[in-house]
């Protein structure tokens, strides 16, 4: 079936270490997103690619970086310079035609 | 990037129709309305979108004002499955720019 994945699902790491959360799609969507979400809050937009070798940065981009070299996978890297990376990350795609967005199940990262 | 504001939280009975309304007085011609629903530790999954007229799916329906400055989400018949966080978005097609702004949306609590 298709859809997105991502992986791992839950992650713990220790203080200044960097992390890198995968999100594979095989929907052939041109556009991709990672959204970080804290307790009780909504989604805040990290980076986006709207085409591959192609992304901009969102809202809070500071402490992250992301590559998107294949259609298929748009991995997000949480650097030792991201002050308060425990949260739930979360990766979407969609065609830019229709519009609809697909998320996956989400990676939540806690660093002790 | 126009904004939307939404209630923090609403309540409905099981089986009782809920209308969840959004806010969006600086939307643009150009911008969709796009709702989202999340629930505990899962992604956010589509619901339905519209630009004028009023939309119907076998999810819910979306009630759009004639001036286009709030719409309601409508849930004809709540069930406990229904009970989640409800996010209305403006999403803006063919721009230069792809991304899509999540606001803290509405948590619906259904009672039994």
């Amino acid at each position: 079936d298709g859809g997105i994945t991502q992986s791992p699902k839950y992650l713990f790491r220790k203080e200044g270490q960097n992390v890198t959360l995968s999100c594979e799609q095989n929907l052939n969507h041109d556009a991709m997103y990672w959204y970080r979400q804290d307790p009780g809050q909504g989604l805040r937009l990290i980076y986006y690619s709207q085409i591959v070798n192609d992304f901009q940065k969102g809202d809070i981009a500071e402490g992250y970086s992301v590559s998107r070299e294949k259609k298929e996978s748009f991995p997000l890297t949480v650097t030792s310079a991201q002050k308060n990376p425990t949260a739930f990350y979360l990766c979407a795609s969609n065609a830019r035609a229709t519009g609809e967005l697909f998320f996956g199940e989400g990676s939540r990262l806690t660093v002790l | 990037d126009a904004k939307t504001t939404q209630p923090n939280s609403m309540e409905s009975n099981e089986e009782e129709p809920v209308h969840l309304p959004c806010n969006h007085s600086t939307i643009s011609g150009t911008d969709y309305i796009h709702w989202y629903r999340q629930l505990p530790s899962q992604g956010p999954e589509y619901v339905i979108h519209g630009l004028t007229s009023n939309v119907n799916n076998r999810m819910a329906s979306l009630a759009i004002a004639e001036d286009r400055k709030s719409s309601t989400l409508i849930l004809h018949r709540a069930t406990l499955r229904d009970a989640a966080v409800y996010y209305c978005i403006l999403r803006t097609y063919g721009g230069a720019t792809n991304k899509l702004i999540f606001g803290t949306g509405t948590l619906l609590a259904v009672q039994p």
